[in-house]
């Protein structure tokens, strides 16, 4: 059975740091990883998609890469911003077409 | 384009009432897939469905849970007789047909509603 696992479980730095959010899975059989956002009391908003043939995605500050044989993957958050609060959701798909979720890293930036 | 659409946004119930939440996929979305996110802990999957049909119900609670996707309308998920354990927030995502299995999410195709949050009182 699939699990997702995230660390740290929670995050608070100034504003300017560059941040590196971890998640792991037991099982690399996957199809794609997706890292999400959430902020309070709102729904999901995808940030960045890596397919298991790829290793990395980039998109503007937000970096994540995809090593599928140790189960892990990281999402790099440049310059750290107040806006970037919130929590930060890694999901994996496997064989059966369902999203699988870790149970998230909640951010917060000070200014 | 209207996003995915999740109504009531927030819903109060007695212990024993029934909660009814609706989903509205986007347009030309035919499967709909429903998460519940317990306070303090990670999305869980609870049901995937395609109009008029169950494909996948293995995270649906045994008693109390069921959920339709029916031709005409939008997706409801019913609980049976609420307790406080109930309270949570329900997530719908949507994505589009035609995609063999393991490939609906080969895209950036999947899209979350706002959530229904359930309060059992």
């Amino acid at each position: 059975k699939q699990e997702v696992t995230q660390i740290p479980a929670a995050l608070s730095v100034p504003e300017g740091e560059n941040l590196v959010l971890n998640c792991s899975f037991t099982d690399s059989a996957i199809y794609n990883l997706q890292w999400f956002r959430q902020d309070p009391g709102k729904g999901l908003t995808s940030l960045l998609l890596i397919q298991s043939s790829q290793r990395e995605q980039t998109s503007g500050r937000l970096n994540a890469s995809l090593d599928k044989s140790s189960g892990r993957s990281t999402l790099y958050i440049a310059a750290s911003q107040p806006g970037d609060s919130a929590t930060y959701l890694c999901a994996v798909v496997d064989n059966t077409d369902k999203l699988i979720f870790g149970t998230g890293t909640r951010l917060q930036v000070f200014p | 384009n209207a996003g995915v659409m999740q109504n009531p946004r927030h819903l109060v119930r007695r212990r024993g009432q029934e909660a009814r939440l609706r989903c509205s996929p986007m347009k030309g979305h035919s499967h709909v897939y429903w998460y519940r996110q317990l306070p303090e802990e990670g999305l869980k999957f609870m049901v995937y469905l395609q109009k008029e049909n169950i494909i996948d119900e293995s995270g649906m609670p045994k008693e109390r849970f069921s959920a339709e996707f029916p031709k005409e309308g939008p997706s409801i998920l019913r609980i049976q007789q609420v307790v406080r354990g109930d309270s949570a927030a329900y997530f719908c995502a949507s994505s589009p047909p035609g995609l063999p299995s393991g490939a609906a999410f080969s895209g950036n195709t999947i899209y979350f509603g706002e959530g229904s949050w359930l309060t059992v009182v």
